[in-house]
C-alpha cells in the first residue's frame, strides 16, 4: 500500500534547540497534515497544508507543502518541555477523500530541560 | 464545542469475543472514520462513514464493521477477536469528508482494546 516516510524516527534535543523533520512519498498528496500525539491520547491537528509551495505557521511550528507534492516538512522553533510527543504526518492521497489519511511512522520527540 | 468523544476508553477482552465501540463526532461534523494505531503498524485506516454510508474501506478482514447512524454517531463491532487485535481505535471526524479542501479531520482520544 501507499507510505509516507517520515524522519528522523526520533530526536532527543535540548530545550530551546529548533527542530526540523520532514515527510515523503512517492505518490502525490493534495493535502499535507501534521499531527502531535500525546501518550494514551488521539493525535492532534497542529497544521494543515492544502496547496503546493504552501508556507503555514502556527506559533513556533512552521510547516511546508512541497512543490512536488510528495514532500512536507515540520520545524519547531525554540523547543520546550511540552513539545515532548509523537508528530506524525498524514494526508489523503491525491483524489482520495479526506476521511482516508495515510500517516507516516512518527517522529518521537524528546526535550531535555 | 466538544471534541470527537470515544467511549469506552479502556476494554479488556478474550479471543473469540466481539466488541461494539461508539464514537460522537464533533456536532456538525458528517464524516466518521476509524483507525487502528499499534506499535507495529502505526495508524492504519480502517473506514470512512458519510451519511450512514460507507464511503471507503482499508485493507482490514470481515471480521471488523461499523455503521453511522442518522445523528452522525458510528460504531465499530470486530467479532471473533484474535490476540493481534489489541491496539487504540482512533476515530476522526470531519466537516464533509470527500474530497473537498478544508476538511481536516478530528481525532477522539482512542478506545484502547486489549484481547487476552
Amino acid at each position: 500500500g501507499q507510505q509516507l516516510n517520515q524522519s528522523p524516527q526520533s530526536m532527543f534535543i535540548q530545550e530551546g534547540e529548533d527542530v526540523s523533520m520532514n515527510c515523503t512519498s512517492s505518490s502525490i498528496f493534495n493535502t499535507w497534515l501534521w499531527y502531535k500525539q500525546d501518550p494514551g491520547e488521539g493525535p492532534v491537528l497542529l497544521i494543515a497544508l492544502y496547496k503546493a509551495g504552501e508556507l503555514t505557521s502556527n506559533g513556533r511550528l512552521t510547516a511546508q507543502f512541497g512543490i512536488t507534492r510528495k514532500d512536507s516538512f515540520l520545524n519547531i522553533s525554540a523547543s520546550i518541555p511540552s513539545d515532548v510527543g509523537i508528530y506524525f504526518c498524514a494526508g489523503p492521497l491525491y483524489g482520495g477523500s479526506q476521511g482516508n489519511l495515510i500517516f507516516g511512522k512518527g517522529t518521537k520527540l524528546s526535550v531535555k530541560p | 464545542k466538544a471534541g470527537v468523544t470515544q467511549t469506552p476508553r479502556y476494554l479488556i477482552k478474550t479471543r473469540g469475543q466481539q466488541v461494539t465501540l461508539s464514537c460522537s463526532p464533533i456536532s456538525g461534523h458528517r464524516s466518521v472514520s476509524w483507525y487502528q494505531q499499534t506499535p507495529g503498524q502505526g495508524l492504519q485506516f480502517l473506514f470512512e462513514y458519510f451519511s450512514e454510508t460507507q464511503r471507503n474501506k482499508g485493507n482490514f478482514p470481515g471480521r471488523f464493521s461499523g455503521r453511522q447512524f442518522s445523528n452522525s454517531r458510528s460504531e465499530m463491532n470486530v467479532s471473533t477477536l484474535e490476540l493481534g487485535d489489541s491496539a487504540l481505535y482512533l476515530c476522526a471526524s470531519g466537516i464533509a469528508g470527500g474530497h473537498g479542501s478544508y476538511n481536516e479531520q478530528f481525532f477522539g482520544p482512542g478506545t484502547r482494546l486489549t484481547v487476552l
